[in-house]
């Protein structure tokens, strides 16, 4: 695609229920990231992937949260038992590779919320 | 650990008056530095990056410069438009976190005509 999908835009959770956000990265783009932005703050790494293989999963906030990419395109985010201080923007970002000076490219993310 | 610290906003300025965003960093090594823009309704872009020591990196009369003595890497542009209306974000990565950005808690900037 032109660039990095994100769906759902929005949604609404009550505590306790589970829910999965889909990224779609750009064609071609080997390295999809996920953050998390509060708001007023900046976005905060969660983990990302090369390939189908998840390198880093060090910025995932707890156990309830975990990511997979299993075809090697489309990522999804999966939080369990959702709770308030899980409302947050997710963001997806991807990458041509995974060096540090190639840009990233973001989807404008879910806004997830939590009541 | 490495982290990013951005001037508090929101910074409210008339048009065409100079724009400073101030930023600092804290990193092992050599990291690479970056703005990100977020216009309304709109997901963060890069706007401009410098991957060393006294590079200066500048789009859309925007520019900042890599000062590896300072640690800073401050945005400045020299007459705002009504356009640049935005939340601007300062980023760094390092090669050992293989992309992985750290970013600031952005400022927001409103320009009035």
């Amino acid at each position: 695609g032109a660039g990095v999908s994100q769906s759902p835009r929005y949604k609404v959770a009550k505590r306790g229920q589970d829910v999965a956000l889909r990224c779609d990265p750009i064609s071609g783009h080997v390295s999809p990231f996920w953050y998390q932005q509060a708001l007023g703050q900046g976005p905060e790494f969660l983990t990302y992937f090369q390939n189908e293989a998840q390198l880093d999963k060090s910025g995932l906030p707890s156990d309830r949260f975990f990511a997979e990419r299993p075809e090697g395109s489309v990522s999804t985010l999966k939080i369990q038992r959702t709770q308030q201080e899980d409302s947050a923007v997710y963001l997806c970002a991807s990458s041509l590779a995974e060096q540090p000076y190639t840009e990233a490219f973001f989807g404008q993310g879910t806004r997830l919320t939590v009541v | 650990g490495d982290s990013v610290t951005q001037m508090e906003g929101p910074v409210t300025l008339s048009e065409e008056a100079f724009l400073t965003i101030n930023c600092t960093y804290t990193a092992t090594g050599y990291p690479s530095l970056f703005w990100y823009v977020q216009y309304p309704g709109e997901g963060l872009q890069l706007l401009l990056k410098a991957t060393k020591a006294d590079d200066k990196g500048s789009n859309k009369g925007f520019e900042a410069t890599y000062r590896k003595e300072t640690t800073s890497f401050h945005l400045e542009k020299g007459s705002v438009q009504v356009s640049d209306s935005a939340v601007y974000f300062c980023a760094l990565s390092r090669g050992s976190t293989l992309g992985r950005l750290y970013f600031g808690r952005g400022t927001q900037l409103t320009v009035w005509p």
